[in-house]
């Protein structure tokens, strides 16, 4: 396509629910980034992908969040055991290139977590 | 540890005014600078990216600077439009740990 897709927009699920969030990067781009944002929050890294491998999980809240990249394309993050502090924006984002390279994002998924 | 402060966090102006948007952050070793817009409820569109060997990037009506040493960047738009009402965020990209870090934002509200 010809932005970064995300599905779903929104989701609410209860307490306890695992959830998954699923980005779709621009064709071609390598580095693909995942994002939190709360409300009236900034802009929180949770882990970003250089092709299939994941160079940097310090982002990642609890062990109960984990993401996939596979094909070098699709990614997946997914939350296990959701919590009500976990409702948020989710952010996904893509690169030609990692770091020096502009970052396009798409319109995120909005979990609500009841 | 990279941090990035913008101010002000807020700001409102009448309808062809010029403003500055500020950014500044901490570590200076840093791969490039961006700058995004968002409006409410939807994702982050890329305004202008500065390298880190550039000082300057224009767009239209958007210039942003840079001053890698001085650890700032500011966002300059001339003649601002109601259109441009919207939350304005820059991220830098560390060179020590690859990860681009986010402000918190300046929400600008333009008054016809």
């Amino acid at each position: 396509g010809a932005g970064v897709s995300q599905s779903p927009s929104n989701k609410v699920t209860e307490k306890g629910k695992d959830v998954e969030l699923r980005c779709d990067p621009i064709s071609g781009h390598t580095a693909l980034y995942w994002y939190r944002q709360s409300l009236g929050q900034g802009l929180e890294f949770l882990i970003y992908f250089q092709g299939n491998s994941a160079p940097d999980k310090s982002g990642l809240p609890s062990d109960r969040f984990s993401a996939e990249r596979t094909g070098g394309s699709v990614s997946t993050l997914t939350i296990q055991r959701t919590q009500q502090e976990d409702s948020a924006v989710y952010l996904c984002a893509s690169s030609l290139v990692t770091t020096t390279g502009e970052l396009f994002f798409g319109e995120g998924s909005r979990l609500t977590v009841l | 540890k990279q941090e990035v402060t913008q101010i002000p966090a807020a700001l409102s102006v009448p309808e062809g005014e010029n403003l500055v948007l500020n950014c500044s952050f901490t570590d200076s070793a840093i791969y490039n600078l961006q700058w995004f817009r968002q409006d409410p409820g939807k994702g982050l569109t890329s305004l202008l990216l500065i390298q880190s060997s550039q000082r300057e990037q224009t767009s239209g009506r958007l210039n942003a600077s840079l001053d890698k040493s001085s650890g700032r960047s500011t966002l300059y738009i001339a003649a601002s439009q109601p259109g441009d009402s919207a939350t304005y965020l820059c991220a830098v990209a560390s060179s020590n740990t690859g990860k681009l870090i986010f402000g918190q934002g300046t929400t600008l509200q333009v008054k016809p």
